[in-house]
């Protein structure tokens, strides 16, 4: 079974810090995604990565950065962390050939107090 | 702008009801669709995918169709269950995107014993 892991699920920070949010995925997929999920708004992009040391803006990436040094580690970046940032975030994987799922881990729920 | 909508928004069924989720998509050329399935505070857990030139899936008591000309997949559970209760997510891949995936809001779906 695919498994996609992430370091937290629970996180609480304060405002100014820099947050880091790790996902590891165990199935060699080529993509990996960073969602946010708000309530009222559903699933948001962050940012995605096809590809080591790639990366792709998604819809909402102001106040974010992300880091794939690692094809099976793509980390997510808080560079200051705002209460406008408290949130359910989770990661993603998938394969290119089209023909298969994303997998998804547990989530980081997120509070910047 | 391509979107994806979901109908209902929430729906409350007797157990054993069958019933259908629906879902719809702004632009016929998509690579492919998935329905997911999100218990409360969790990850998504991927249901099906029907890829652009399949019109249905199957599996168990999950039939999933896809109509590209207009622009709607339902997803049909028979024979439901109270373990069903979650929130089905619906997502597209579009053709001139097809990295990224671009999600419903989400029906909640609640099995009364």
């Amino acid at each position: 079974d695919v498994k996609v892991t992430q370091s937290s699920r629970y996180l609480v920070k304060r405002t100014g810090e820099k947050v880091f949010l790790e996902c590891v995925q165990d199935m060699d997929h080529e993509n990996m995604f960073w969602y946010r999920q708000d309530p009222g708004l559903g699933l948001r992009l962050i940012y995605f990565s096809y590809d080591v040391k790639m990366k792709e803006k998604g819809d909402i990436p102001e106040g974010y950065s992300v880091s794939r040094e690692k094809k099976e580690r793509f980390s997510l970046i808080l560079e200051s962390a705002s209460t406008n940032q408290t949130s359910m975030y989770l990661c993603a994987s998938s394969s290119t050939t089209g023909d298969q799922p994303q997998h998804f881990g547990d989530g980081t729920r997120l509070s910047i107090l | 702008k391509q979107e994806v909508t979901q109908i209902p928004a929430a729906l409350s069924v007797p157990e054993g009801e069958n019933l259908v989720l629906n879902c719809s998509f702004t632009d016929s050329a998509i690579y492919n669709l998935q329905w997911f399935r999100q218990d409360p505070g969790k990850g998504l857990t991927s249901l099906l995918l029907i890829q652009s030139s399949q019109r249905e899936q199957t599996s168990g008591r999950l039939n999933a169709s896809l109509d590209k000309s207009s622009g709607r997949s339902t997803l049909y559970i028979a024979a439901s269950q109270p373990g069903d209760s979650a929130t089905y997510l619906c997502a597209v891949s579009f053709i001139t995107s097809y990295d990224k995936v671009i999600f419903g809001p989400g029906t909640s779906l609640s099995v009364i014993p």
